[in-house]
């Protein structure tokens, strides 16, 4: 089973409309990030979150980390086209910098 | 910036041979490099662990004997897919840990015809 949970697997969004993408885990997470990904490409990191309660802003996108440091969303505000692409959440999971597991993804399509 | 370098980003190869993916750390230095597997439209799935100087630590379900690793500077590991058969095509991304996060190359695809 996939330790990190990825909610909507898909997202189709009307251009200047706002959506949000949640990643959950049952473990605590030990720093999550946040990246994007044009399919067949590489990685483009977003934003890190390490501290429960934490929030960062970058441009048009917003990501939080709960408390309890097991659910995080990233929030876009007045998408545009450029922000279609594959979402990923990665996290450690058991602590201590080990290793970076991912997100089942979340693909988003904006649409004119 | 941190930058990673991988090589080739495209593969196509015959059943049966082997084939070789350069991860490279360009401006610093790479003690532990991590390799993933992406299927279309599915999310990176972590293969191993490659730690300089040290045998890689492979993941469940994952075969070492198929998917040789070798992190013999600070600077570089390889993944050998050796055997390739069609069921390996996939997308391969090699990643760096760095003190404050982590940095991935940009992929490679492979095809076996």
């Amino acid at each position: 089973s996939q330790e990190l949970e990825q909610s909507p697997q898909s997202l189709i969004v009307q251009e200047g409309k706002n959506l949000t993408i949640n990643c959950t885990s049952s473990k605590t997470l030990y720093g999550l990030y946040w990246y994007k990904q044009k399919y067949g490409e590489g990685l483009i990191f977003l934003m890190m979150l390490q501290k429960g309660g934490e929030e960062k802003s970058h441009e048009k996108i917003t990501a939080k980390l709960d408390e309890k440091k097991q659910q995080s969303s990233l929030h876009i505000t007045a998408s545009q086209p450029s922000h279609a692409g594959i979402y990923l959440c990665g996290a450690d999971i058991k602590g201590g910098n080990e290793k970076l597991t991912f997100g089942t993804g979340t693909r988003l399509t904006i649409i004119p | 910036g941190a930058v990673v370098s991988q090589h080739p980003s495209r593969v196509i190869c015959k059943s049966g041979t082997s084939v070789k993916i350069e991860c490279r750390s360009l401006d610093f230095q790479a003690t532990t490099m991590f390799w993933y597997r992406q299927f279309p439209k599915q999310s990176l799935m972590l293969m191993a662990t490659s730690n300089e100087g040290s045998k890689a630590t492979y993941e469940q379900g994952v075969e070492k004997d198929k998917f040789l690793i070798n992190h013999a500077s600070l600077t570089l590991s390889t993944l050998t897919v050796t055997s390739a058969h069609p069921e390996d095509s996939s997308f391969y991304i090699c990643s760096a840990r760095r003190m404050h996060g982590y940095t991935f190359g940009s992929g490679t695809r492979l095809t076996v015809v």
